[in-house]
C-alpha cells in the first residue's frame, strides 16, 4: 500500500541555520503531497502542498518540490527560527485519506 | 478564516466508559474524517463520512466506534467501552467538495483522551 517514509528525528539546529528534512513517498500514480506541521499543544496545520510532478510548494520561507524521478517530496528552509520548532509530518492524499510519515521533531536553538 | 473546532480539548476517563468527542467541520464542507495519533506515533487514519454514512474506515475503526452527524454542525465519534490503548489524540478533519478536485484537509486541534 502507500506509505511515506522520513527522516528520523528529533533534528537539532542554531537559529539561522539551512534546513532539510527528508521525505520519500510509495504510491501508485501520482497522489498530491503535503507537508503539514503540529506546534507544541497544538493540532495539525497544513504548510504547504503540491499537486503533481515538479509543482513546487512554499509558505513561511518553507519549500518542497514533488520530485517523481526519486519519489521525495523533501522541506526546505534557508533560515530557520525558534518559532519553527514543532513536528513536521509529510504526508499523501491517497483516495481522499491522508496517509502520514512519523514526523520529524525540529528543535531550533538560539 | 473558517476553522474545524473541537471539544473538549481533554478528556480523562476510566477503561470500560463511553465517551464521544466532538467536531464541528467548516461549515460548507462535505466529507469528514477521524485521525488518532498515539503519543510519539504517526497519525492514523481511523474513517470517512459523507452524506451521513461511512465511506471508508480502517481496521483500527472496530465495533467499539462510531461516527455520527446528530445535525447539521456537528460530527461525533463515540467510544462505546474504552480501552487503555485507545489514548490518543483524536483530529476531525473536513473537505470541500464540488470545486473540481480540492484536496486539503482541514484539520482541528484535536482532543486528548486518557483512559485510566
Amino acid at each position: 500500500g502507500d506509505s511515506v517514509t522520513q527522516m528520523e528525528g528529533p533534528v537539532t539546529l542554531s537559529e539561522e541555520a539551512f534546513l532539510t528534512i527528508n521525505c520519500t513517498y510509495t504510491a501508485t500514480g501520482y497522489p498530491s503531497l503535503f507537508w503539514y506541521v503540529q506546534y507544541p499543544g497544538e493540532g495539525l496545520q497544513l504548510l504547504l502542498k503540491a499537486t503533481k510532478a515538479d509543482d513546487k510548494g512554499s509558505n513561511k520561507g518553507f519549500e518542497a518540490t514533488y520530485r517523481k524521478e526519486t519519489t521525495s517530496f523533501h522541506l526546505e528552509k534557508g533560515s530557520v527560527q525558534v518559532s519553527d520548532s514543532a513536528v513536521y509530518f509529510c504526508a499523501l492524499n491517497r483516495d481522499d485519506k491522508i496517509i502520514f510519515g512519523k514526523g520529524t521533531r525540529l528543535h531550533i536553538l538560539p | 478564516e473558517p476553522e474545524v473546532t473541537q471539544t473538549p480539548s481533554h478528556q480523562v476517563t476510566q477503561m470500560g466508559q463511553e465517551v464521544i468527542l466532538r467536531c464541528v467541520p467548516i461549515s460548507n464542507h462535505l466529507y469528514f474524517y477521524w485521525y488518532r495519533q498515539i503519543l510519539g506515533q504517526k497519525v492514523e487514519f481511523l474513517v470517512s463520512f459523507y452524506n451521513n454514512e461511512i465511506s471508508e474506515k480502517s481496521e483500527i475503526f472496530d465495533d467499539q466506534f462510531s461516527v455520527e452527524r446528530p445535525d447539521g454542525s456537528n460530527f461525533t465519534l463515540k467510544i462505546r467501552s474504552t480501552k487503555l490503548e485507545d489514548s490518543a489524540m483524536y483530529f476531525c478533519a473536513s473537505i470541500e467538495m464540488g470545486k473540481g478536485r480540492v484536496e486539503t484537509q482541514y484539520f482541528g486541534p484535536g482532543t486528548r483522551l486518557l483512559v485510566l
